[in-house]
């Protein structure tokens, strides 16, 4: 079966770094990618790992390790805007194989 | 360019009526999914379709049915609402590729079901 785990809050001031972590459990997995979802909003696609490592966009970093079936995202330099909730969702050949309940981040000023 | 547009925006029906949701892209994607999302959680795939005429069933399919007609447009339909059906309901193309994959969403369908 598919199972997915990320803290279900966080909490954090302006300025600072949060780390978000997701853990999965999957068959034909071949990515995880993350998303972003103000309330009221869509989501909206953040960022991508289809092989080991960190990828960077802007004040954004995703990292994946496949043999962990772990991955992060790190926000840098919190704004209040980002105060969202935050979707890590493990990517098949023909589905996003699950999306786990979220992340609320909620940023402090 | 619109990307993903959902029609209706917001709906209201009574138990046992039927609907109709359109989901219309203009990126020429393949792969185009329904969700729906229930207050404080996260999404659940209902129906997806890996190309025109294609269609299979996600994780809550029951009391839904899907069409892919058109490579542009992915219908989601309900046969006989229920109040369990109330949610928000998003439609998204994919674009895949060697090392991309990003799902587009469109802006939801607010439907209750009274």
């Amino acid at each position: 079966g598919q199972s997915l785990e990320q803290p279900s809050e966080v909490t954090a001031v302006e300025g600072a770094i949060v780390q978000i972590n997701c853990t999965y459990q999957t068959s034909g997995f071949y990515g995880l990618s993350w998303y972003q979802q103000h309330d009221g909003g869509a989501p909206t696609f953040l960022s991508y790992n289809a092989l080991d490592g960190l990828e960077e966009t802007g004040r954004f970093s995703s990292f994946l390790s496949r043999s962990d079936s772990y991955g992060y995202l790190l926000l840098q330099e919190l704004q209040m805007k980002d105060s969202a909730s935050y979707f890590c969702a493990p990517s098949g050949s023909a589905r996003q194989l699950t999306f786990g309940s979220g992340t609320q981040l909620t940023v402090l000023p | 360019n619109a990307g993903v547009t959902q029609t209706p925006k917001f709906r209201v029906l009574k138990t046992g009526q039927s609907m109709t949701l359109l989901c219309a892209q203009d990126m020429n994607h393949e792969y185009m999914y329904w969700y729906r999302q229930d207050p404080g959680m996260g999404l659940r795939l209902i129906h997806y379709s890996v190309g025109e005429g294609t269609t299979a069933k996600g994780e809550v399919p029951d009391g839904y049915n899907v069409s892919r007609l058109k490579k542009q447009n992915f219908l989601l339909g309900l046969e006989s609402a229920a109040p369990s059906q109330t949610s928000v309901y998003f439609c998204a193309s994919r674009q895949l590729g060697v090392s991309t994959d990003t799902q587009y969403f469109g802006p939801g369908t607010r439907l209750t079901v009274l």
